[in-house]
């Protein structure tokens, strides 16, 4: 595709219900990151793909959060019992190998937890 | 630990003046120093990233950066503003043996009056 999509681009959540947020990365790129963005604050990494493995999860805040790309492509952040805190704009990247290489951002989906 | 400090939260320039955005970093290993640019309703952009070599590096829409090591900062300047780069900036380090998960700092809103 043109660029990397995300979808939806805006989701308002009762405290306490499930959301799946999905993003599709670049075509062929191998690498795949989500980020954490808090108002007004700078992006802060959650989770990190290469193809389907996921390599660094060291990011996701608790428990509740779980991503995954079963087929090497398209990803999906899932966040359980949803929280206030976890009100931010989620952001997916996707690179052709590695972070070190350009990561290209998707618009990102606003969460407001309720 | 590792952290990336930007002072300024906001600036205000007016259009065709110079800019400098400020960037220092604390970070256990030689680091690999990024700049980003958001502009409202985008993803964030690449403008700039430094490796090694020259630390003098250039970037897209006209914008460079100096990394300074004894001072472990990477300033990002510009000669000219346009009106077009009312951003948000984003300076960001990591370094692969740290792994893929970078450190952005909080951001620096830069408005442009004309």
């Amino acid at each position: 595709g043109a660029g990397v999509s995300q979808s939806p681009r805006y989701k308002v959540a009762k405290r306490g219900q499930d959301v799946a947020l999905r993003c599709d990365p670049i075509s062929g790129h191998v690498s795949l990151f989500w980020y954490q963005q808090a108002l007004g604050q700078g992006p802060e990494f959650l989770t990190y793909f290469q193809n389907e493995a996921q390599l660094d999860k060291s990011g996701l805040p608790s428990d509740r959060f779980f991503a995954e790309r079963p087929e090497g492509s398209v990803s999906t952040l899932k966040i359980q019992r949803t929280q206030q805190e976890d009100s931010a704009v989620y952001l997916c990247a996707s690179s052709s190998s590695g972070a070190y290489n350009e990561q290209f951002f998707g618009p990102g989906t606003r969460l407001t937890v309720l | 630990a590792q952290s990336v400090t930007q002072p300024d939260i906001h600036i205000t320039v007016s259009e065709g003046a110079s800019l400098e955005l400020r960037c220092n970093y604390s970070y256990g290993a030689t680091p690999y120093l990024f700049w980003y640019v958001q502009s409202p309703g985008q993803g964030l952009q690449l403008l700039l990233k430094y490796f090694s070599g020259d630390t003098l590096v250039q970037g897209i829409k006209g914008f460079e950066a100096e990394f300074k090591r004894s001072q472990s900062s990477f300033n990002l300047r510009k000669p000219s503003v346009h009106w077009s780069d009312a951003a948000e900036y984003f300076c960001a380090v990591g370094a692969p043996n740290y792994g893929q998960n970078f450190v952005f700092g909080p951001g620096t809103r830069l408005s442009v009056l004309p």
